[in-house]
């Protein structure tokens, strides 16, 4: 089976720096996902890692260990409005092509003035 | 921007009847899923569907759950006979058209809400 952890819930003022950890235990491991979303909308692609090490995307960075079976999303410059849902997601690779994607149990992030 | 549509946005419904959940991926794209999020907790996978026939299912998916693109446009989740545990919501997801994507992107719809009284 597949097991993915994250914290439940991370508070942190607006202009912050943010870390959301997951660690999974999965087979069939081709990459780790991060997934934002807002009050039960649609979850919104934000990061991807296949290999080790640090992926930033403007105000958003994701790291991964593979050996550690580790990984985070870092958020800078915290915004009101990046007051979400934050998912990882381990992405393997389903027969015939397409991705699968199991989530992990997500933290909410509440940013405050 | 291409997106994914799903329709209804809300279903309220009675244990027992059958519903149909529709969706529309993104034109281009080849794989199709169904999510699931139960109020509170993680995106569950439900089913992915290629070609034509379903690629993989996950345990929830079982013989009251099924799926179709009966067009060339639309993809529908259907529940035969509803229980209470179905509430949830329902995502519709999309991806490709590449074979191996390098990103693991899905691309999500906003969702039906689905209510079993």
């Amino acid at each position: 089976g597949q097991s993915l952890e994250q914290p439940s819930e991370v508070t942190a003022v607006e202009g912050a720096i943010v870390q959301i950890n997951c660690t999974y235990q999965t087979s069939g491991f081709y990459g780790l996902s991060w997934y934002q979303q807002h009050d039960g909308g649609a979850p919104t692609f934000l990061s991807y890692n296949a290999l080790d090490g640090l992926e930033e995307t403007g105000r958003f960075s994701s790291f991964l260990s593979r050996s550690d079976s580790y990984g985070y999303l870092l958020l800078q410059e915290l915004q009101m409005k990046d007051s979400a849902s934050y998912f990882c997601a381990v992405r393997s690779i389903l027969t015939g092509g397409g991705n699968k994607l199991t989530f992990g149990t997500g933290t909410q992030l509440k940013v405050e003035l | 921007e291409p997106e994914v549509t799903q329709t209804p946005s809300h279903q309220v419904t009675q244990m027992g009847q059958e519903v149909i959940l529709r969706c529309v991926p993104i034109s281009n794209h080849l794989y199709f899923y169904w999510y699931r999020q139960i109020l509170g907790q993680k995106v569950e996978f439900l089913v992915s569907f290629y070609n034509n026939e379903i690629s993989e299912k996950s345990e929830i998916f079982d013989d009251q759950f099924s799926v179709e693109r009966p067009d060339g446009s639309n993809f529908t989740l259907k529940i035969r006979s509803t229980k209470l545990e179905d509430s949830a919501m329902y995502f519709c997801a999309s991806s490709g058209p590449e074979k191996f994507t390098n990103t693991g992107e899905l691309f999500f719809g906003e969702g039906s809400r689905l209510t079993v009284l």
